[in-house]
């Protein structure tokens, strides 16, 4: 079985430009979450998606982020403009409908320069 | 939310058991107890979950007292693979529909395993 993976491993962009990550959640599983980890910081809670709807996003810093997860499957998460302080990594996980575990991808290394 | 505490860092020996403590004394009636596993360059993973008492898998052991205010990871016979950090979490974690719980992860403990 896939696990979860999220696309582009790395990215570099300058501050003001857009991003955008994409999560591929491991099929079938309803929940979606985001996190990320900023430098030498703990890892943040961002939101969460059971199938397409917005379940909780208390933890979305700003309206400069902007998560989807059109049809249930895949997320984006789109950074527009982005800021220095937004470098990190960002992590996607899913859940399955019944189960207990989240499942984490590997990660998404965000360098605002 | 309880709050967990736990060692920044340990050092153990390739083969030795290892056990990383965590405190979490304002747990909740139905908070469950759950530690992960994160590798660098890779997400968290789970490593085991309890209420109460003893659970053990195929890679770690979990121990939690009747009051359930600290828990304890044992890693037995640790390697160089084992290297990583471990972190504690607690939280209504453990209901089947997992609910609306988001775990929050503190800073956990760094594990290094020298040869």
């Amino acid at each position: 079985e896939a696990g979860v993976t999220q696309f582009p491993s790395h990215s570099v962009i300058e501050k003001g430009q857009t991003v955008t990550l994409r999560c591929d959640p491991i099929s079938g599983h309803d929940n979606l979450y985001w996190y990320r980890r900023v430098m030498g910081k703990e890892i943040k809670f961002l939101l969460h998606f059971v199938k397409e709807s917005k379940q909780d996003e208390s933890g979305m810093p700003n309206n400069r982020f902007l998560a989807e997860r059109t049809g249930g499957t895949y997320s984006t998460l789109k950074v527009q403009p982005a800021e220095l302080e937004d470098s990190g990594v960002y992590f996607c996980a899913s859940r399955g409908r019944d189960g207990y575990e989240q499942y984490f991808g590997p990660g998404t290394r965000l360098t605002v320069t | 939310l309880a709050k967990t505490t736990q060692p920044i860092s340990m050092d153990s020996y390739e083969g030795q058991e290892v056990n990383i403590t965590c405190s979490h004394n304002n747990i909740a009636t139905n908070d469950y107890i759950t530690w992960y596993q994160q590798f660098p360059s890779q997400g968290p993973r789970f490593i085991i979950q309890g209420y109460k008492t003893k659970v053990t898998n195929e890679v770690a052991s979990l121990f939690i007292p009747a009051d359930r205010k600290s828990s304890t990871l044992s890693l037995p016979r640790v390697s160089l693979s084992d290297t990583a950090v471990y972190y504690c979490l607690v939280g209504e974690f453990g209901h089947a529909s997992g609910g609306s719980y988001i775990p929050t992860f503190g800073r956990g403990t760094s594990l290094i395993v020298h040869p």
